[in-house]
Parts: C-alpha cells; structure tokens; sequence
C-alpha cells in the first residue's frame, strides 16, 4: 500500500459525458501527478502540481483539466469523453516539487470505460 | 524531446535465470533514471532510481547503472523468481524535474 488513495476503482460512462477522478496524496506529501495509462499510448504523464499550484504539464488534452485542493487532495476532470479516453488513470505524490530524484508513489488507479 | 526506449517482450524465463532488460534514453542535460514495477491490478512501485553517471541503484535483488556514454540504464537481475513476474517501466525525470517520461513497459513472466 503506497499511501496515495483513488476513487472510484471503476468508472463507465458514455461519450461526450463528464467524469471527476479524486487522488488523495500520502500524507506529508505536497505534490500531486496525474498519468494515463492505455493500450496503444503506454503511460502517459498529464500534470502535475505543487502545493496547490500547477508546476507541469504534459500530454494533456484541452477537454482534461485538474485541480489541487487546500487540503492537499487533486481532482481530474474529463469532458467531452470519446472512445479513446477509456484507460487507467493514475495518480502520483511525492514530497517535494518533483526534485530530479524525489519518488513519485502510485495510487491503484481509476479503471474508465467509455462506450 | 526526451524519450525512453526499451525492450518490450513480452519476455519468458525459468525460475533462477539471470534477467536482463534494457533501456536507453534520449534527454537534455542530466536526467534522473528510475526503474518502476507494476504487479498486475496494482500502481506502479519505484524499483530502484540513479540520479547521476555511474550510479548504481539496487533493491530486492536489481541492479541497474547510469551509463551516460552509452544513455543506457539496463535492469538485471541475477536469479529470477516468480514472484518477480510483473511490467517493468523504465523512467526518466529531466533535469528541471518537470518532465517524467515512461518506457512502453518490459512484461516479464517467470516459470517454476
């Protein structure tokens, strides 16, 4: 268990909806990443951010955006769902801002299905 | 911009076997490299990482050495268990730490 927590587990919608996926870090840990994880794309990095405050950012759609809460929680919004966004979602924390060697420990996912 | 390339398998080997994965990288700068495993229905978990040339990062039996000559950071592991059955990434985080790129994934899958 890597301390960092995700729900749902599952999550099946249909296109053109729009889902919210919830990472709670692990404790003591400011910094919060966001990865999708599909057949065709591997893992893919989304964004990432610090203490509240967007510090990166990377293959991200438009239609995706993301938020850090006070209390440290993030939140990934998908909208406009299509077919290809079905994948595993991935939630990260580490302790600092993504120092060059500072470990990220990985939630258990978020499954979405789209149809 | 930064990549990372490495074997995809899936690969197969007998319990005890010497294992060998590589990995190279393409980056700017001094990158961080990590090794990341990932059992099935489970997050990824750090591995082992190196953080500078000749670094050597080891845990539960792995081993893997930032060789900048060549960019590589190739995972091996001496004798293999099936426990040891799972989806190796490789990694790099660039030298600004804002960029994290992942391998496509090495499937293992050792035999008793």
């Amino acid at each position: 268990d890597s301390g960092v927590t995700q729900t749902p587990k599952h999550l099946i919608t249909a296109t053109g909806q729009r889902v919210t996926l919830r990472c709670s870090p692990r404790s003591g840990d400011l910094s919060v990443y966001w990865y999708q994880q599909s057949l065709d794309q591997g893992l893919q990095f989304l964004i990432q951010y610090y203490n509240g405050e967007e510090r990166a950012k990377g293959n991200i759609l438009e239609r995706f955006s993301a938020q850090q809460f006070p209390d440290l929680h993030s939140e990934l919004n998908l909208s406009s769902l299509e077919l290809g966004d079905s994948a595993l979602y991935f939630c990260a924390s580490s302790v600092v801002p993504a120092g060059r060697s500072d470990t990220q420990y990985f939630g258990p996912g978020t499954r979405l299905t789209v149809l | 911009g930064d990549s990372v390339t490495q074997m995809e398998g899936p690969v197969t080997l007998s319990e005890e076997a010497f294992l060998t994965i590589n990995c190279t990288y393409t980056a700017t700068g001094y990158p961080s490299l990590f090794w990341y495993v990932q059992y099935p229905g489970e997050g990824l978990q750090l591995l082992l990482k190196a953080t500078k040339a000749d670094d050597k990062g080891s845990n539960k039996g792995f081993e893997a050495t930032y060789r900048k000559e060549t960019t590589s950071f190739h995972l091996e592991k001496g004798s293999v268990q099936v426990s040891d059955s799972a989806v190796y990434f490789c990694a790099l985080s660039d030298s600004g730490g804002q960029n994290f790129v992942f391998g496509p994934g090495t499937r293992l899958s050792v035999l008793p």
